[in-house]
């Protein structure tokens, strides 16, 4: 089956200690990309990637970080995770390689920092 | 730079009301266009694209190049219909980048 995985699905986390939030697509997509999801903002992006070692700021990249060292898998990184980084976290992945791909998204993950 | 507008955060209807839900985009050339639907905090899905033409649970949406608009309709709005709506947009053939930009979303809310 297609899919997009992410994990952990929840995490409640002190702010300071460093995670990860992995992500896993099983479709050989080029296209990989983080969101955020908070109340009466939508969904915003953090980082995207295109192909394997290229990755890009999205909108609000500030404290995340990235790596796509295989197709298939692109964690997104917290290094000092902060309250305001509580949130919804979805990830996506997308063939890429023509206009207008559909964007698939994985099941999110639950973020609490405090 | 392309931009898209849902200019409400909240929309709410009876069942069996006609729904409308806004979207506006900004963008030069010829863009591409979507509906992604978020049920009760799921992952978000395709719901339709105008490309395709087709009507997805009774919802369509029609491309206005004139008034930049892309909104999403249904004639008669079902409990069911409750949730999250965000447009999308991707740059078309004449762009390059097929990097999608959402709107901020429109919760839609079916009363019984």
């Amino acid at each position: 089956e297609a899919q997009v995985t992410q994990n952990p699905r929840y995490l409640i986390t002190v702010t300071g200690k460093k995670l990860t939030v992995t992500c896993s697509q099983n479709m050989n997509h080029e296209y990989m990309s983080w969101y955020r999801q908070d109340p009466g903002l939508g969904l915003r992006q953090i980082y995207y990637s295109m192909n394997v070692e290229v990755t890009d700021k999205g909108d609000v990249p500030e404290g995340y970080k990235v790596s796509r060292k295989e197709k298939r898998n692109f964690p997104l990184i917290l290094e000092s995770p902060s309250p305001n980084q509580t949130s919804l976290y979805f990830c996506a992945s997308s063939p890429g390689t023509e206009v207008g791909n559909t964007i698939y998204f994985g099941e999110g993950s639950w973020l609490t920092v405090v | 730079a392309q931009r898209v507008t849902q200019p409400e955060k909240l929309l709410s209807v009876f069942k069996g009301a006609p729904v409308e839900l806004k979207c506006n985009y900004s963008y030069s050339g010829s863009p591409e266009l979507f509906w992604y639907v978020q049920y009760s905090r799921q992952r978000l899905q395709l719901l339709l694209r105008h490309i395709s033409r087709e009507s997805i649970k009774g919802f369509t949406a029609d491309l206005n190049k004139g008034e930049t608009s892309f909104h999403l309709k249904k004639p008669f709005a079902q409990e069911e219909d409750s949730a999250m709506y965000y447009c999308a947009l991707s740059e078309g053939p004449s762009g390059g980048s097929y990097i999608p930009t959402f709107g901020r979303g429109t919760s839609l809310i079916v009363h019984p």
